[in-house]
C-alpha cells in the first residue's frame, strides 16, 4: 500500500510563505486524487485543494484561491502544497491525502505543523 | 463557520450506540451521495470510517455505519468501546466550485 511521508514542522513569519512536500516512495501519483486537508488547534478539518492523475488544472477551495499553489516532481514521486501571504490563523496541521476509493481520502501522510508566529 | 453542522459533543457508556449527524443543505449532502466520515485520535492521521455515505472501506468494523436522508448525514456507532473515544468529521461533496467541505467534528466520550 501506498504510504505518504511529509516533510517536517516549519516555523514562518506572518507575511512569507511555506512549501510542504509529500513523498510517495515507488508511487508517481498517477493513478488517485492527491488532496491537502488542514487541522487548525481547535478548528475541524478543512479541505484546501487537489490534484487529479493528470497532474493539470488543481483546484483549490475559494478562500484559498490565489494563496495556494500545488505541484508535483513525479520523477522524485512527490507531491507540494505552497501557502503564501501567511497568517496567524493558518498555523495548522497541513496534511496530503491520497483517494483510493470512491469521493473520500483514506491514505494520509503524518502531517506537517506549520506555525505562524512573528 | 463550517459548512457541515456536527453536535459539538456526544457521549456513551461501553456497549451503548450511539449516533452522530451532520447536517448540510440541498447543494451538498441534500445533492450528492458523497458523504465521508473520519475518525481522529489526537496526534495520528485521521481514518476514512465510511465513504459515499454507506460503505465501509476494508478493515474499518461493523460496529461503524452511515446512513443519509434528505440533507442529514448520520453515523452510527454499536457496541461502544473505549477506543472508539475520538474525535469525528464528516466531509460532503458540494459540488465543482468548491468540492469538498467538512463538518466541525464532534468529540465522542466514552463514559
Amino acid at each position: 500500500q501506498v504510504q505518504l511521508v511529509q516533510s517536517g514542522a516549519e516555523v514562518k513569519k506572518p507575511g512569507a510563505s511555506v512549501k510542504v512536500s509529500c513523498k510517495a516512495p515507488g508511487y508517481t501519483f498517477s493513478s488517485y486524487d492527491i488532496n491537502w486537508v488542514r487541522l487548525a488547534t481547535g478548528q475541524g478539518l478543512e479541505w484546501m485543494g487537489w490534484m487529479n492523475p493528470n497532474g493539470d488544472n488543481p483546484g483549490s477551495a475559494q478562500r484559498f484561491q490565489g494563496r495556494v499553489t500545488l505541484t508535483r516532481d513525479t520523477s522524485i514521486s512527490t507531491a507540494y502544497m505552497e501557502l503564501s501571504s501567511l497568517r496567524s490563523e493558518d498555523t495548522a496541521l497541513y496534511y496530503c491525502v491520497l483517494g483510493t476509493v470512491p469521493h473520500a481520502f483514506d491514505i494520509w501522510g503524518q502531517g506537517t505543523m506549520v506555525t505562524v508566529s512573528s | 463557520q463550517s459548512a457541515l453542522t456536527q453536535p459539538a459533543s456526544v457521549s456513551g457508556s461501553p456497549g451503548q450506540s450511539i449516533t452522530i449527524s451532520c447536517t448540510g443543505t440541498s447543494s451538498d449532502i441534500g445533492s450528492y451521495n458523497l458523504v465521508s466520515w473520519y475518525q481522529h485520535h489526537p496526534g495520528r492521521a485521521p481514518k476514512l470510517m465510511i465513504y459515499e455515505a454507506i460503505q465501509r472501506p476494508s478493515g474499518v468494523s461493523h460496529r461503524f455505519s452511515g446512513s443519509k436522508s434528505g440533507n442529514t448525514a448520520s453515523l452510527t456507532i454499536s457496541g461502544l468501546q473505549a477506543e472508539d473515544e475520538a474525535d469525528y468529521y464528516c466531509c460532503s461533496y458540494a459540488g465543482s466550485s468548491n468540492p469538498w467541505v467538512f463538518g466541525g467534528g464532534t468529540k465522542l466520550t466514552v463514559l
